[in-house]
């Protein structure tokens, strides 16, 4: 069975400084991993996507993610934060083909606030 | 080309009261999903629909209903609508790109329920 598990619910950093926002994952088969990101009473945007292709991923507004199958994690990482940064973050695991929808597991969120 | 949209914005219900949440796509994905945003849960599934005429339970469905209209839209009914059921209801549309067939999802901005 799939599932998702953000490690911190709130994670506080200072404008300037790097972040981390932590994800690891199980998946029975080789899963698509997503990071998206919801600001107050938003939808939520797509920030990048791992899909089996390179490890490192990049995507919007300076994140990145590194896929380590060994660890099963996705963190998200951002070497500067930005105090439009703070905002709800979501890690998300796929096991993609032809399954269920079902099988897209959300985490529970991590809140990242960014301080002056 | 105006990606997933949702109405209404807010809503607030009186208990047993029913209404429908509606939603539409433009991007030709054939997959809908509903999803219930409660504090501290992430996204849970309600319903979904893997393609014009065929709808399935998600992980939440008791007190919904829902109608695939067309390819476009996709609706979520309370029939009789409780305080549990207060909450940010997300449509989300599915995109399926490719051999391994990544599932990127594009939400809607929610609905803001309340059943008082």
């Amino acid at each position: 069975a799939q599932s998702v598990t953000q490690l911190d619910s709130h994670v506080s950093v200072s404008e300037g400084t790097p972040v981390l926002l932590r994800c690891n994952y199980s998946s029975s088969y080789s899963p698509s991993l997503f990071w998206y990101v919801q600001h107050p009473n938003k939808g939520l945007q797509l920030l990048l996507k791992y899909t089996s292709a390179a490890t490192l991923v990049k995507g919007i507004n300076g994140f990145e993610a590194e896929f380590k199958k060994s660890e099963t994690s996705f963190h998200l990482t951002k070497p500067s934060a930005h105090m439009s940064d703070a905002a709800e973050y979501f890690c998300v695991v796929s096991e993609g083909g032809y399954s269920s929808a079902s099988k897209i597991i959300f985490g529970s969120g991590t809140r990242l606030s960014i301080r002056p | 080309n105006a990606g997933v949209t949702q109405t209404p914005k807010f809503q607030v219900l009186k208990t047993g009261q029913s209404m429908t949440l509606q939603c539409a796509q433009d991007m030709n994905h054939n997959s809908m999903y509903w999803y219930r945003q409660d504090p501290g849960m992430g996204l849970r599934l309600i319903y979904y629909s893997a393609s014009e005429g065929t709808t399935d339970k998600g992980e939440v469905p008791n007190g919904y209903n829902v109608s695939r209209l067309n390819k476009r839209e996709f609706s979520l009914r309370l029939e009789s609508a409780a305080p549990s059921q207060t909450s940010v209801y997300f449509c989300a549309s599915r995109e399926r790109t490719g051999l391994k067939r990544t599932d990127t999802q594009y939400f809607g901005p929610g609905t803001r329920l309340t059943v008082l």
